[in-house]
């Protein structure tokens, strides 16, 4: 089946650093979506991704959707303590609406 | 606030019992999904309504029963629930069940089973 791997599990930043994350994956797929899930809420969206190459902003947030379309990366310039939280990709390859998640990256970040 | 209400946010119940989690979009849209969440691993996706109409069911005990009366409530039956159940439930909807929409999630009914 479809393996997506999402690195690193976990990361603990001092405020002020910039972050980055990636999702890999064994498939090629048309569609990468970036979510995150503060705690006792469910994930937001964050960045929609449809295109091989794209790279689009919303923010402090950047994302890509890789050349080969197996992976995508999520950068976060400046971390600060409002952006704690776990942080998913989520990718679709087929004509309707299921996604596949990645595991997760939790950030925590140290004022 | 994301347009997708769930109710109730957090659930106990015993084995025996029978239950119902509740979703509502407010959004517009057509497909609506359930997913499960525990500790530790990716989100799994359990059901997927388009238009009222069930399109996926990814081998889910019997024990979880769906129901879409409307493209904008989407109900989760709980019975003689396991305590591997034990996990936040999700609901989300999407535009629609074609071309990888992105899909907008409730903030989910926190579920511990006794």
């Amino acid at each position: 089946g479809q393996q997506l791997n999402q690195s690193p599990q976990s990361m603990f930043i001092q405020e002020g650093e910039d972050v980055s994350m990636n999702c890999t994956s064994s498939s090629i797929f048309n569609t990468w979506l970036w979510y995150k899930q503060e705690p006792g809420e469910g994930p937001v969206l964050l960045i929609a991704l449809y295109k091989a190459g794209e790279l689009t902003s919303n923010g402090r947030l950047t994302a890509q959707f890789g050349i080969t379309r197996k992976d995508s990366f999520l950068n976060i310039s400046a971390s600060i303590p409002s952006d704690v939280g776990i942080y998913f990709c989520a990718h679709g390859s087929s004509n309707t609406g299921k996604l596949i998640f990645g595991q997760g990256t939790t950030l925590q970040v140290k004022p | 606030e994301t347009g997708v209400t769930q109710t109730p946010r957090h659930l106990v119940m015993g084995m025996t019992n029978k239950k119902s989690l509740k979703c509502e979009q407010h959004l517009g849209h057509n497909a609506m999904y359930w997913y499960k969440q525990s500790a530790k691993k990716p989100l799994e996706l359990m059901f997927v309504y388009s238009l009222e109409e069930r399109v996926e069911n990814n081998s889910v005990p019997s024990r979880f029963s769906p129901e879409c009366p409307n493209s904008s409530h989407l109900f989760l039956h709980l019975h003689t629930l396991q305590p591997e159940d034990s996990a936040l439930y999700l609901c989300a909807s999407s535009q629609a069940w074609v071309n990888n929409q992105p899909q907008h999630f409730g903030d989910g009914t926190r579920l511990s089973i006794l």
